[in-house]
């Protein structure tokens, strides 16, 4: 199984900034690759496929890059409603697995 | 618009079994692969089950395979998830999830809601 690592676990920052959430698979996954958003209660939120790629109606202020083992998604101008759990997953082979989430907090 | 509705989900006992169903609207059901993913209460996503398009290709996670049947019916644009000799470490919301096509290489694009499932005397 291909193992996902995300960090940081948790972050905390302010309004307006920028933040970076890393994850790291355990052989390469070329740029099969998912981001989702998740808001304590509720389902998951697809935001990024293929790496870099922007799900239909998500604001450009997510970014994703990355290819082979080592990707990163980028949050700008933090706000309010982007306070929740991120999550990557690679769907390079089944089973398809997850990293442990961040936690973003502002 | 795309909909997924779970049900079925409830308390159960160890050793019992449970029917999930989801119930899609919004595109065309029989061209998509579907998944169900589960997250246990405070935990990450577990991704727990996978039906091609037409039902011909099927994968499941280690921890629930010979357990759990998944299965679709195009016709009722619904998917399924027969879930027998349930244990307390299978607790959790489950939830469907819709690939962005069908085939291997499609990335989870649409979810539901999820349905929680207890498993507890």
């Amino acid at each position: 199984d291909i193992q996902m690592t995300q960090s940081p676990s948790s972050l905390s920052a302010s309004l307006g900034d920028r933040v970076t959430i890393t994850c790291r698979a355990s052989q390469g996954i070329s740029n099969y690759l998912a981001w989702f958003q998740q808001k304590p209660g509720k389902a998951p939120k697809s935001l990024i496929y293929a790496a870099s790629s922007l799900q239909s109606g998500v604001p450009s202020k997510f970014s994703g890059s990355g290819s082979g083992t080592d990707f990163t998604l980028t949050i700008s101008s933090l706000q309010p409603e982007d306070s929740a759990t991120y999550y990557c997953q690679q769907y390079n082979s089944y089973p398809r697995t997850f990293g442990g989430g961040t936690k973003v907090e502002i | 618009e795309v909909q997924l509705v779970e049900s079925g989900g409830g308390l159960v006992q160890p050793g019992g079994s449970l029917r999930l169903s989801c119930a899609a609207s919004g595109f065309t059901f029989s061209s998509y692969s579907m998944n169900w993913v589960r997250q246990a209460p405070g935990k990450g996503l577990e991704w727990v089950s996978y039906i091609s398009s037409g039902s011909s290709t099927l994968y499941y996670a280690d921890s629930v395979k010979g357990r759990f049947t998944i299965s679709r019916d195009n016709a009722k644009n619904s998917l399924y998830l027969q879930m027998n000799s349930l244990r307390a470490e299978d607790t959790a919301v489950y939830y469907c999830a819709r690939d962005g096509g069908n085939g291997y290489y499609y990335e989870f694009c649409d979810w539901g809601q999820g349905t929680l499932v207890t498993v507890s005397s």
